[in-house]
């Protein structure tokens, strides 16, 4: 399974992009790129995930460069309510094998007033 | 549609009790999940499982077992409970095979023990 390392924390001022990097470095062909995040206590939450192309969606964006080594999580307009644990992670799915879903420490993203 | 539901919320046990955490889906889900959570440490996985009647170890399966007697319901087991076991606990569920399938999490069950 590809591993993932991130930043253990970043500062963003509110209303301005928040940019989450991650490192898979190992990342094979067929392994998704996904990106959660948790709020205090609560379940993690899922934001968005990607294989090759840039993906965008209500909530963020998700790029991902050419050689998928890396990728950037953007929240394009970070607001106090994005006050989280950010989880990058990527994720096999295959039919017949089964699927280990591994989370690393994440990124603590603090939105600054 | 409840998605992921976890019972107890929360459970305070002595040393060397025994305890069953339930988690249930009703959205069809064939892939569900354990996780606990510790401070600092993120997610690690117990166990997991893959379909009705089948289980598999995680990152952190020791002093934990699990049944999967049903397609909805994954149960974690704790058969004599240690402080070390202190965490909040997350179970989570997917689809099988399908590019849009992230998992869904419960709210977690906070467990103690003393």
């Amino acid at each position: 399974d590809a591993k993932t390392t991130q930043p253990p924390s970043m500062d963003c001022a509110e209303g301005r992009a928040a940019n989450l990097p991650c490192n898979h470095s190992t990342i094979s062909g067929n392994e998704y790129v996904y990106w959660y995040r948790q709020i205090h206590s609560q379940g993690p939450q899922y934001i968005i995930h990607g294989l090759k192309n840039n993906e965008t969606n209500e909530m963020a964006s998700l790029i991902i460069t050419e050689d998928r080594k890396s990728s950037t999580l953007i929240l394009p307009h970070a607001t106090l309510r994005d006050t989280a644990v950010y989880y990058c992670i990527v994720r096999v799915l295959m039919k017949t094998s089964y699927d280990k879903v591994i989370f690393g420490p994440g990124t603590s993203l603090s939105v600054i007033p | 549609n409840a998605g992921v539901t976890q019972t107890p919320k929360f459970r305070v046990l002595k040393t060397g009790q025994s305890m069953t955490l339930l988690c249930a889906q009703d959205m069809n889900h064939e892939y569900m999940y354990w996780y606990r959570q510790d401070p600092g440490m993120g997610l690690r996985l117990i166990h997991y499982s893959v379909g009705e009647g089948t289980t598999a170890k995680g990152e952190v399966p020791d002093g934990y077992n699990v049944s999967r007697l049903k397609k909805q319901n994954f149960l974690l087991g704790l058969e004599s409970a240690a402080p070390s076991q202190t965490s909040v606990y997350f179970c989570a569920s997917s689809p099988l095979g399908q590019r849009d399938s992230p998992l869904h999490f419960g709210n977690g069950t906070r467990l103690t023990v003393t």
